[in-house]
């Protein structure tokens, strides 16, 4: 199975802050790569899909980038409704899998 | 507005046995791959299984966790998902979420989840 690993685990940040969470996969994935957001009790919502295309509704301070091995997602100025876990997905192959998850909280 | 809501979630014994639904709406059920991504309590995300689209021949995966013990189907003309969990285990234990793929092979739409407790 493809092992997929982010980084950091948890991250502080404030209001209008640059942040980025990288995630990286145990071998080449190409652009199969897919953000998350999950806030506590929610269902995980799509953000970026194959590693650079926002998805329809997202606010376009996310951004994806990456090929290969390794990925990183960036929130431009965070907002309030930012503070949430984030996971990275391979659909690359079966079975897919997920990263551990990148908590953001509000420093 | 595309809904999934899952259903049949609850307490069991270890060895026991329960059968999950998701109906969906709001969209063209029979032409996405489905999955079930379950979550165990404060941790992180796990792919289930998926059933593919008529067109795909409905060929079905399951991660090796479940293989052999979990059984997903589809019945496109109720627009509908079940997972049927046999000998169920306490690692069992989650959230488990119907999911919508798109077509890009990501995970598009996502219902609330049903939670499953296996325990003694």
């Amino acid at each position: 199975d493809i092992q997929m690993t982010q980084s950091p685990s948890s991250l502080s940040a404030s209001v209008g802050d640059r942040v980025t969470i990288t995630c990286r996969a145990s071998q080449s994935i190409s652009t199969y790569l897919n953000w998350y957001q999950q806030k506590p009790g929610k269902a995980p919502k799509l953000l970026i899909y194959a590693a650079t295309s926002l998805q329809t509704g997202v606010p376009s301070r996310f951004s994806g980038s990456g090929s290969g091995t390794d990925f990183t997602l960036t929130i431009s100025s965070l907002q309030p409704e930012d503070f949430a876990t984030y996971f990275c997905q391979q659909s690359y192959t079966t079975p897919d899998t997920f990263g551990q998850g990148t908590k953001l909280d509000i420093k | 507005e595309v809904q999934l809501v899952e259903s049949g979630g609850g307490l069991v014994q270890p060895g026991g046995s329960l059968r999950l639904s998701c109906a969906a709406s709001g969209f063209t059920f029979s032409d996405h791959y489905m999955d079930w991504v379950r979550q165990a309590p404060g941790k992180g995300l796990e792919w289930v299984g998926r059933t593919r689209n008529k067109a795909n021949s409905y060929i079905i995966e399951y991660a090796a966790s479940v293989k052999g013990r979990f059984t997903i189907s589809r019945d496109d003309s109720r627009s509908s998902l079940y997972l049927q969990m046999n000998s169920l285990k306490t690692e069992d234990t989650a959230v488990y979420h119907c999911v919508a793929e798109g077509s890009g092979s990501f995970f598009e739409f996502w219902g609330q989840g049903t939670l499953v407790t296996v325990s003694s």
